[in-house]
């Protein structure tokens, strides 16, 4: 079964640094790979995707992925953070198989933005 | 991509009570998905609801707690019945359209008391 780990609850950056969130996702074949973010009090706006191709997957916002299959991994970066980026980050990948067509999340990054 | 219209955004209501969330897509789309979002949590699947199928719970959720209605390719509704303070979540509808894009509702806010 698909799933997906981030390790880190809460990252903590100063404005103007680079960024790095960090995500492993556990599936045999090519996934289906989202970040998403999440601001206090709103929904969820997609920041980008990777279904395949180039490994290196550009967002709004200044993000970008990295797809790394040998690591399992899809980490979402950004060379410098504003104080704007400071939400809830979470990273899901695409359920396949029969009926079954849902995202399944990991537990998310907190992200606070220091002045 | 579709867009979402979820009902309501927030309530506050008392134990024993239940409530009805609607979803209202723009477009008709087979897969809309129910997922719940406790207080700092990630987002868990509750259910899967294909029009033309009953719903498919995931482990830990029944039917009877959270009966789904699905009657057409572009409307839903979650019930969460017999209300607890254990039930304060975020409840997110979300459809998946041209193969896998994602959309989801603005969420729903229930505070039980």
């Amino acid at each position: 079964a698909q799933s997906v780990t981030q390790p880190d609850i809460h990252i903590t950056v100063s404005e103007g640094a680079s960024l790095e969130l960090r995500c492993n996702y556990s599936y045999g074949a090519t996934p289906y790979l989202f970040w998403y973010v999440q601001s206090p009090g709103q929904g969820l706006q997609l920041l980008l995707k990777y279904f395949s191709g180039d490994t290196l997957v550009q967002g709004i916002k200044g993000f970008e992925a990295e797809f790394k299959r040998s690591q399992s991994s899809f980490n979402l970066r950004k060379p410098s953070v504003h104080w704007s980026d400071a939400a809830e980050y979470f990273c899901a990948v695409a359920r396949t198989g029969g009926s079954q067509g849902n995202l399944i999340f990991g537990k998310g990054t907190k992200l606070s933005v220091k002045p | 991509s579709a867009v979402i219209s979820q009902k309501p955004s927030r309530d506050i209501c008392q134990r024993g009570t239940s409530l009805t969330i609607q979803c209202q897509v723009d477009s008709q789309v087979t897969m809309m998905f129910w997922y719940r979002q406790q207080p700092g949590q990630s987002l868990t699947l509750i259910a899967t609801a294909n029009q033309g199928s009953e719903a498919t719970y995931e482990s830990g959720f029944v039917i009877d707690k959270f009966p789904i209605s699905r009657p057409n390719l572009t409307f839903s509704t979650l019930t969460v019945s017999n209300m607890s303070p254990e039930d304060s979540s975020i409840y997110l509808c979300s459809v998946r359209t041209g193969g896998y894009g994602y959309t989801f509702g603005s969420g729903t806010r229930l505070t039980v008391v």
